[in-house]
């Protein structure tokens, strides 16, 4: 499968560690997303790379939040000093280029963060 | 401000019958809209876009959508639902010069009834 792959799938942790997400895009696309979701809600736009470059960061991402991009290829998304506020699924998704908005995203299947 | 809405919590429907699932959005130039689905403790598998031509859009697993500009909707539809179709669905808009962005609807759950 070449899809978008994420990991850890889950990822349970106290209040005031660390943690880091992994998203591997599907190999050809140059934007990667990340979303955060709750339970019965639609996904909330955090952030966006165009290949290595960080283009725009939604005013929800605390800075506690980062994610990096450093070759174009992988992301890493990390939260430092998690909140039990943080506890949700995290989701990536890639699309190809092209100067255009008409090209669809493709999630991954989540990393499910629970801070206990 | 641009936005989507998704009228309806849930949807039911009978195994067999049509299902139409509401979508609206609000955007200053043109939209580019898509249709999203979810099933549980998984990330959203695209179904169809609608960008420009035909208002009529096929997508996978059967499913259509017809878009209306003159009532700014978009709604998924199917002729005949499966069980299997039961999932949360989402509705989603972006335009030209926004980073590609996508806004959100806060989805639809699905309930098809053997």
């Amino acid at each position: 499968d070449t899809g978008v792959s994420q990991n850890p799938r889950h990822k349970i942790t106290k209040r005031g560690q660390n943690v880091t997400f992994r998203c591997d895009p599907i190999s050809e696309h140059n934007r990667l997303y990340w979303y955060r979701q709750t339970l019965g809600q639609g996904p909330e736009f955090l952030t966006y790379f165009q290949n290595e470059a960080q283009l725009e960061k939604s005013r929800l991402l605390s800075d506690r939040f980062s994610a990096e991009r450093p070759k174009g290829s992988f992301s890493t998304l990390e939260i430092q000093r998690t909140e039990q506020g943080d506890s949700a699924m995290y989701l990536c998704a890639s699309s190809a280029g092209g100067g255009t908005a008409n090209q669809p995203q493709h999630f991954g299947d989540g990393t499910r963060l629970s801070i206990l | 401000a641009q936005s989507v809405a998704q009228p309806e919590d849930q949807v039911n429907v009978a195994e067999g019958n049509p299902l139409t699932v509401k979508c609206t959005y609000s955007v200053s130039g043109n939209p580019y809209l898509f249709w999203y689905v979810q099933y549980p403790n998984r990330g959203l598998q695209f179904l169809l876009k609608y960008i420009t031509g035909d208002n009529l859009v096929k997508g996978s697993y059967g499913f259509e959508a017809e878009f209306n500009k003159s009532q700014t909707s978009f709604h998924l539809k199917k002729p005949s639902a499966l069980v299997s179709d039961s999932a949360l669905y989402f509705c989603a808009v972006s335009t030209a010069g926004n980073n590609r962005k996508l806004i959100w609807g806060l989805g639809t759950s699905l309930a098809v009834n053997p």
